[in-house]
């Protein structure tokens, strides 16, 4: 079955560090996948997507490349700020369903 | 602001009570999904509607239940309540099954 699997937290980072959260996933198919992010005391908001093997997408500086090769699709960001300081889930969508993973805690300290 | 709305934001009940959650999709999403997000499970997907009808169903007990009516809006039930029923539940909509838009959440206490 579907399933995604992502790197456990909690990541504690210094401002301005180097930010990858690993995200491997399982499909029986060809889904999209997609990181959220929930910020404190809110919803989950869309962060970025990939629809097919080789994508990559981006956003505020966050970056993930959809591997076929190693069923991956983890995130990057070069230099964090305090204000990215949230839970990142990861997520695929196929045959109308969705899978997240567990959820990764970040705090970026100043 | 996803354009998902979800009322009420906070409830504060007891034990084997009942509850409604309301959820109100984006404009135009056909789909809308329930989530519950406790501390110690993560984000559990417990169904899925499409237009009406019933389209996936998760990890959801029997005592929860829900549907959606033909004004697209949707109502989770949950009966029988038990102190591990205290949890956040998202509700969030999908227009294509490519994307989904979550709502603030229900904050769900029960005492």
């Amino acid at each position: 079955g579907n399933s995604v699997t992502q790197m456990e937290g909690p990541v504690t980072l210094s401002e301005e560090a180097f930010l990858t959260i690993n995200c491997t996933y399982t499909a029986t198919g060809y889904p999209s996948l997609f990181w959220y992010v929930q910020y404190p005391g809110e919803g989950l908001q869309l962060l970025l997507k990939a629809t097919k093997a080789d994508d990559k997408g981006s956003n505020k500086g966050f970056e993930a490349t959809y591997r076929k090769e190693t069923t991956s699709f983890h995130l990057e960001k070069g230099s964090v700020q305090v204000s990215d300081s949230a839970v990142y889930f990861c997520a695929l969508s196929e045959n109308f369903q969705f899978y997240f993973g567990t959820g990764t805690s970040l705090t970026v300290i100043p | 602001d996803s354009g998902v709305t979800q009322t009420p934001k906070h409830l504060i009940t007891a034990t084997g009570q009942r509850v409604t959650l309301r959820c109100s999709p984006r404009s135009g999403d056909l789909s809308v999904y329930w989530y519950q997000q406790s501390l110690d499970q993560g984000l559990q997907f417990l169904i899925q509607y499409y237009n009406g009808e019933e389209r996936a169903k998760g990890n959801i007990l029997e005592r929860f239940s829900a549907q959606q009516f033909p004004d697209l809006h949707s109502e989770l039930n949950l009966s029988s309540l038990e102190l591990g029923d205290s949890a956040l539940y998202f509700c969030a909509s999908s227009a294509e099954y490519n994307e989904q838009f979550f709502g603030p959440g229900t904050r769900l206490t029960v005492l």
